[in-house]
């Protein structure tokens, strides 16, 4: 595709209730990278992906968060036992290599509400 | 590790005035320095960026600079135009010698360009 797509765009669920959040990166992109963002806030690093690997999760708030990219392109952010501190958007950014400064493309992002 | 601090939180200029945006930054190994701009519900979009080789920047009505004993980078928007508004991110990326090009955000500064 031509950019960053997530989805749901929108998901409402339930305090205690788990979640999945998918991200596809733009084709070829080799790094992946989720964000959380509060209301007013600039997005916070979670975790991030090269390939298939999970190179730094050091981000996660909790181990009910969880992230896979089984296959070094579709991500999924899966969150257990959702809190009401979890409302946020999640964000998804890929980059086309490893390195420092690519630049990163971000997704239109998942906004979660935990009532 | 790398903490963004970014000012001010709130710019109002009139339509065709120069706009501002400052932040400082930690981490003195920090050696990449994007710009986002986001709209409300939408996501954040790369509008220019620098590396720690690199003063200034420019792109047509946008500029950066870098101030790197100072550890601070300036956006500067000429000319600015009603679509201009919207909330600015700095971002810098901590070069910890690893894989993870992870970008810490600062707080935004909501821009609005008065017609």
């Amino acid at each position: 595709g031509a950019g960053v797509s997530q989805s749901p765009r929108y998901k409402v669920a339930k305090r205690g209730q788990d979640v999945a959040l998918r991200c596809d990166p733009i084709s070829g992109h080799v790094s992946l990278f989720w964000y959380q963002q509060a209301l007013g806030q600039g997005p916070e690093f979670l975790t991030y992906f090269q390939n298939e690997a999970q190179l730094d999760k050091s981000g996660l708030p909790s181990d009910r968060f969880f992230a896979e990219r089984p296959e070094g392109s579709v991500s999924t952010l899966k969150i257990q036992r959702t809190q009401q501190e979890d409302s946020a958007v999640y964000l998804c950014a890929s980059s086309r290599a490893q390195g420092a400064g690519q630049p990163q493309h971000f997704g239109d992002g998942t906004r979660l509400s935990i009532l | 590790g790398e903490n963004v601090e970014q000012h001010p939180s709130t710019l109002s200029v009139q339509e065709g005035d120069s706009a501002v945006i400052k932040c400082t930054y930690s981490d003195s190994a920090s050696n990449y320095f994007p710009w986002y701009k986001q709209e409300l519900g939408k996501r954040p979009q790369l509008i220019i960026d620098i590396r720690s080789n690199v003063g200034e920047k420019k792109d047509q009505r946008i500029a950066v600079t870098l101030n790197k004993t100072a550890k601070h980078f300036s956006l500067h928007i000429t000319e600015t135009q009603p679509e201009d508004s919207a909330v600015y991110f700095c971002a810098a990326t901590p070069n910890y010698g690893g894989a993870t090009n992870k970008l810490i955000f600062g707080t935004g500064t909501l821009l609005a360009v008065q017609p």
